[in-house]
């Protein structure tokens, strides 16, 4: 199994541009985890998708971000606009489903706002 | 909701030496607790997870201990190698659903 996949690796924007970030889980995995890792505030849960159905978005920092789940082997994370304090990484990470605690994290999507 | 709290943040060893990391959480119902390896440029990847009804747990040189009553628990690696050198999360989790709570991390350094 190729793991959890995310892309792009690497993003450079400047302010006030829309970014997407995509995820695809691990075949068979019915939860899907988006997190945000940074210096000061470390790993964040945004939100969770349990078979493609938001469960908790509290995370969310504001209305700039969105998450979405078409199906079960792809998500995106969309900010929109990208702010300076954007600037962070982005990990996707699945799991089995809601009682299977273990999450697989993919490699992290390095975003970077100017 | 549940707060955890690690330390120490940096932890320095010697090869062969034991290295002990600490974690506080605050949700009484929490009952499922995992370790976090990440290397750098690399998401983190689970090596050892401990359950509430288990007071340790041990995995070839790791293990984890768990005082339910203190709300604490704490990773364990004896006979420390280079390749240990990363950073550790500890989280925690009220197991109605699979959302993690994870403490903010502890670089390990593993010296020669």
């Amino acid at each position: 199994d190729a793991g959890v996949i995310q892309s792009p690796r690497h993003e450079v924007t400047e302010m006030g541009q829309e970014v997407t970030l995509r995820c695809k889980p691990i075949s068979g995995h019915n939860s899907l985890f988006w997190y945000r890792q940074t210096m000061m505030r470390g790993l964040e849960l945004l939100i969770y998708f349990n078979n493609n159905v938001p469960i908790d978005d509290s995370g969310m920092p504001e209305d700039r971000f969105s998450a979405k789940m078409p199906n079960a082997s792809f998500s995106t994370l969309k900010i929109q606009p990208s702010e300076p304090r954007d600037s962070a990484v982005y990990f996707c990470a699945s799991s089995l489903d809601r009682t299977s605690h273990e999450q697989f994290f993919g490699p992290g999507t390095r975003l970077t706002v100017l | 909701g549940e707060n955890v709290e690690q330390h120490p943040s940096t932890l320095s060893v010697q090869e062969g030496d034991s290295a002990v990391i600490k974690c506080t959480y605050s949700d009484s119902a929490s009952n499922y607790f995992p370790w976090y390896k990440q290397e750098l440029g690399k998401g983190p990847q689970l090596i050892i997870d401990i359950r509430s009804n288990v007071g340790e747990k041990k995995d070839q040189r790791i293990a984890v201990t768990l005082n339910k009553t203190a709300k604490h628990f704490s990773l364990h690696i004896t006979e420390t190698q280079p390749e240990d050198s990363a950073v550790y999360f500890c989280a925690a989790s009220t197991g109605t659903a699979s959302k993690l709570t994870f403490g903010t991390g502890t670089r390990l350094q593993v010296t020669l």
